[in-house]
């Protein structure tokens, strides 16, 4: 069976600190990857997806980018992290074909003091 | 780019009653997926339901059900017996079928649901 993987589960990082969330699926190969990001009491909002190896698109012009060096490995990253960059991420995965619908991580709650 | 609506931000079901999450969605494809998924404090996004735009019957899972209308783009989801799990946030989907943008979903903003005991 297939699962998602995304570390870590929480993190606390100071303003100008580098950021790197790992996401990694099992079991699946040549999945669509996603990144999105949920403020508070806010929806979903899309910040990456590949759909494949060093294939990223980004949806929003933000202090953030991703990377895709292994098929079923996504990261999120920053240089210098931003307040307004604290929030919950939330790292998807789905098949390219069918009616699948997207599986999500764990999500990481992201605070940036 | 499509876009969903829930212009819900709250509703709240007595332990045991049928409630209908609104969403509305904007899109000038002709085939695509809607889904429901629920949020619950875990914060883990669950399936409740999916439905595809092909399909002109609306899909049920147990307890709960779409009622789709394909040309007034809507897509609402009833909860019938309401339980006290039920209550999280619920999230409307949908999913372009379009390859170059990368099967992309797009979720509303969500309706929270309570469940009164």
């Amino acid at each position: 069976s297939q699962t998602i993987h995304q570390w870590p589960a929480t993190l606390v990082q100071p303003v100008g600190s580098p950021l790197s969330l790992e996401c990694t699926v099992e079991g699946t190969s040549n999945p669509n990857l996603y990144w999105y990001r949920q403020a508070a009491g806010r929806g979903l909002q899309l910040l990456f997806y590949s759909v494949g190896i060093g294939q990223i698109s980004s949806e929003v012009p933000q202090n953030l980018s991703a990377s895709r060096p292994q098929d079923r490995q996504f990261i999120l990253s920053s240089k210098k992290l931003l307040l307004s960059d604290s929030g919950f991420y939330l790292c998807a995965w789905m098949r390219r074909t069918g009616n699948t619908e997207a599986f999500f991580g764990q999500g990481t709650r992201l605070t940036v003091v | 780019a499509q876009t969903v609506t829930q212009s819900q931000p709250e509703m709240s079901v007595q332990e045991a009653e049928t409630v209908t999450l609104s969403c509305t969605y904007d899109t000038s494809e002709s085939d695509y997926y809607l889904f429901w998924y629920k949020q619950p404090p875990s914060r883990q996004m669950i399936l409740v339901i999916r439905q595809e735009a092909y399909k002109q019957q609306n899909a049920t899972e147990n307890r709960f059900s779409v009622n789709f209308q394909k040309a007034a783009k809507s897509f609402s989801l009833k909860i019938s017996d309401s339980q006290l799990g039920d209550a999280a946030m619920y999230f409307c989907a949908y999913r372009s079928l379009t390859l170059t943008t990368g099967n992309q979903f797009y979720f509303g903003t969500g309706t929270s649901l309570t469940v009164i005991p």
